[in-house]
């Protein structure tokens, strides 16, 4: 079975500072995508950037982008020039690559906070 | 941007009552979801729908819980008899294979509340 790790439930960060996110993950699977996702108070669950396993490139979106290691199963998510809708929890999940059909198992989030 | 959406926002019912929770996926998925999120807690996996059969189930899908696609293009979750540990924001999700864009996408939640 997978497990995914958010070990820093909370953070916080000044507005237009660079915030990293730690996610850490354990599968015996070669290949998965892994995924940030962002519920805002609404708990709507947004998804904010996903990466490929096969992919050695880290995946970037706008402020966003990851720093992933896969010798050390590390996903970590950078968020630059931060902004206060970014104020939000962050999960990062973890689903197998297997032609779909497959679940997402979630980290247990991190709260970031971003102070005006 | 197609989107799923999820009926009603907000569910309130007495504990034993039996709650429909409604979902429409992205027409052209193939590959639904319901997650089920404590208020506090993680996200957890309930069920996964493929073919108009179950294709997997967590621990917390028991007897009290199903799922259908009634008409093409609804998917309901039902809860036969609610706890009140049942009280909790449930999300539906879509997928659909993208040729490396595969994504789950979420609703917006129902959020249940058992009383």
């Amino acid at each position: 079975a997978q497990t995914v790790t958010q070990s820093q439930p909370e953070m916080s960060v000044q507005e237009a500072e660079t915030v990293t996110l730690s996610c850490t993950y354990d599968t015996s699977e070669s290949n998965y995508y892994l995924f940030w996702y962002k519920q805002p108070p609404s708990r709507q669950m947004i998804l904010v950037i996903r990466q490929e396993a096969y992919k050695q490139q880290n995946a970037t979106e706008n402020r966003f982008s990851v720093n992933f290691q896969k010798a050390a199963k590390s996903f970590s998510l950078k968020i630059s020039d931060s902004q206060l809708g970014d104020t939000a929890m962050y999960f990062c999940a973890f689903m197998k690559s297997n032609f779909g059909n497959e679940k997402l198992t979630f980290g247990t989030g991190t709260r970031l906070t971003i102070i005006p | 941007e197609p989107e799923v959406t999820q009926t009603p926002s907000h569910q309130v019912t007495q504990m034993g009552q039996e709650v429909i929770l409604r979902c429409v996926p992205i027409s052209n998925h193939l590959y639904f979801y319901w997650y089920r999120q404590i208020l506090g807690q993680k996200v957890e996996f309930l069920v996964s729908f493929y073919n108009n059969e179950i294709s997997e189930k967590s621990e917390i899908f028991d007897d009290q819980f199903s799922v259908e696609r009634p008409d093409g293009s609804n998917f309901t979750l039902k809860i036969r008899s609610t706890k009140l540990e049942d009280s909790a924001m449930y999300f539906c999700a879509s997928f659909v294979l993208a040729g490396g864009s595969d994504t789950q996408y979420f609703g917006p939640g129902t959020r249940l509340t058992v009383l």
